[in-house]
This record gives structure tokens, C-alpha cells and sequence, in this order.
């Protein structure tokens, strides 16, 4: 079967640095894709990987080894917004996205 | 542009009636999905399709029906409701072919079913 996993819920810091991991076992692979999403609204993308190594953005980073499985997501200068949960998705060999359970962030000032 | 738009944003419904969520898109993308999601669950497919005319299902369209005849409108009915159909539904789009799989979202239409 096809699974994302990742942690339930993560606390950390305003202004510190925080890793979400994802690790995944689907059938293909067409890329690793983040989003976040706020409480009571829609996911929004925040990137996508489909090579090994390290995408950044901002105060966001992305990292995929395809070799294993996984993936983090490295968010830095934390600030109280980006309290939100955070979900991995992997596109499977049908172009389909599967879903992790989400990474619920919670940011303490 | 306003993207993806749900409606109605938020339902009751007794079991056994039935209800059709429409979802809207100006991007003209190729590709639209259905989802729910429920606490503790990553979103899960519904039904989904590749183009006007065309659905296809997917990983829980148990109890759902879904229609394509314009392209940038993707209607999700539910036949007979029942309280296991109580959810989050998120409608999205992509374009086609898109390298980076990108989807936009809707806001959300949130279902309870007594």
C-alpha cells in the first residue's frame, strides 16, 4: 500500500529554526509537494521537489532523498503566522497526490 | 481572478437527503478534484476528472456522484446522506501537464449530517 507519514503535531519556538519530517512508500514517484494550512482554511503550496537535494525559499527549505524515502520541510525565523499544519503529498506513478495526515505547527512566543 | 470557488461555504442536512456542492474555476485548468478531509486524515480523493466530460474515481467515492459537462465547473452530489459523510470538502484544480503538479484549492464547504 501506499503511506506518508509524518508527526502528528510539533511545538517550537518564535524565532527559532524547526524541521517537519516526511517520510513516504508509494507506488512511483513524480515529486514531493508541501502545503500549509491554516485552521480552518485551504492548503496553499508552498513547494515541490522532484530532485534530490535542497530547494529554498525564503525563510522556507525543502529536502528530498528519493533513495530514501523522505523529505523535511526547515522552517526558519519562526513567527506566530506560521502556527498552521503542514502537509506532505507525494504524486504516485498515476499522477496522483497522496496525503499525508499533516504536521500540526504550533509556535510559543 | 477569483481561483476556485465552493459553494455553499457551510450545510446541514438531515440522513438521507441529498445536496450538490458546486466548484467553480477561472484558470481554465484541465484538471479538477474533489477531496475531503476529516481530523487526523490527510485529504482523501473523492472523484476527480481530466477534462470537460470526463470523471473518474477515486479513493472514497462511495455514496458520491460527480459531473464535468463544462470545464470549469465540477459539481460533487450526494445521493442519499449519512452521517459518515460529514466533512471538510475541498474542491481543486491544476492545469494540465503542470511539471510542479501545483493545485489550488477552494475554501472549503463544511457538510454535517445529522
Amino acid at each position: 500500500g501506499q503511506n506518508i507519514d509524518q508527526p502528528t503535531e510539533m511545538t517550537a519556538t518564535e524565532g527559532a529554526i524547526v524541521q517537519i519530517n516526511c517520510t513516504y512508500q508509494t507506488s512511483g514517484f513524480n515529486g514531493l509537494f508541501w502545503y500549509q494550512q491554516h485552521a480552518g482554511e485551504a492548503p496553499t503550496f508552498l513547494s515541490y521537489n522532484v530532485l534530490d537535494g535542497l530547494e529554498e525559499k525564503g525563510r522556507f527549505s525543502s529536502f528530498l532523498s528519493r533513495s530514501k524515502g523522505y523529505s523535511y520541510l526547515l522552517l526558519k525565523e519562526l513567527q506566530m503566522k506560521d502556527s498552521a499544519s503542514y502537509l506532505c503529498a507525494v504524486m504516485d506513478s498515476n499522477y496522483q497526490l497522496i496525503w499525508g495526515a499533516g504536521t500540526k505547527l504550533i509556535i510559543k512566543p | 481572478n477569483a481561483g476556485v470557488t465552493q459553494t455553499p461555504k457551510f450545510r446541514v442536512l438531515k440522513t438521507g437527503q441529498s445536496m450538490t456542492l458546486l466548484c467553480a474555476q477561472d484558470m481554465n485548468h484541465e484538471y479538477m478534484y474533489w477531496y475531503r478531509q476529516d481530523p487526523g486524515m490527510g485529504l482523501r480523493l473523492i472523484h476527480y476528472s481530466v477534462g470537460e466530460g470526463t470523471t473518474a474515481k477515486g479513493e472514497v467515492p462511495d455514496g458520491y456522484n460527480v459531473s464535468r459537462l463544462k470545464k470549469q465547473n465540477f459539481l460533487l452530489g450526494l445521493e442519499s446522506a449519512a452521517p459518515s459523510q460529514t466533512s471538510v470538502y475541498f474542491c481543486a484544480s491544476r492545469r494540465q501537464g503542470a511539471d510542479t503538479g501545483e493545485l489550488f484549492f477552494g475554501e472549503g464547504s463544511r457538510l454535517t449530517v445529522l
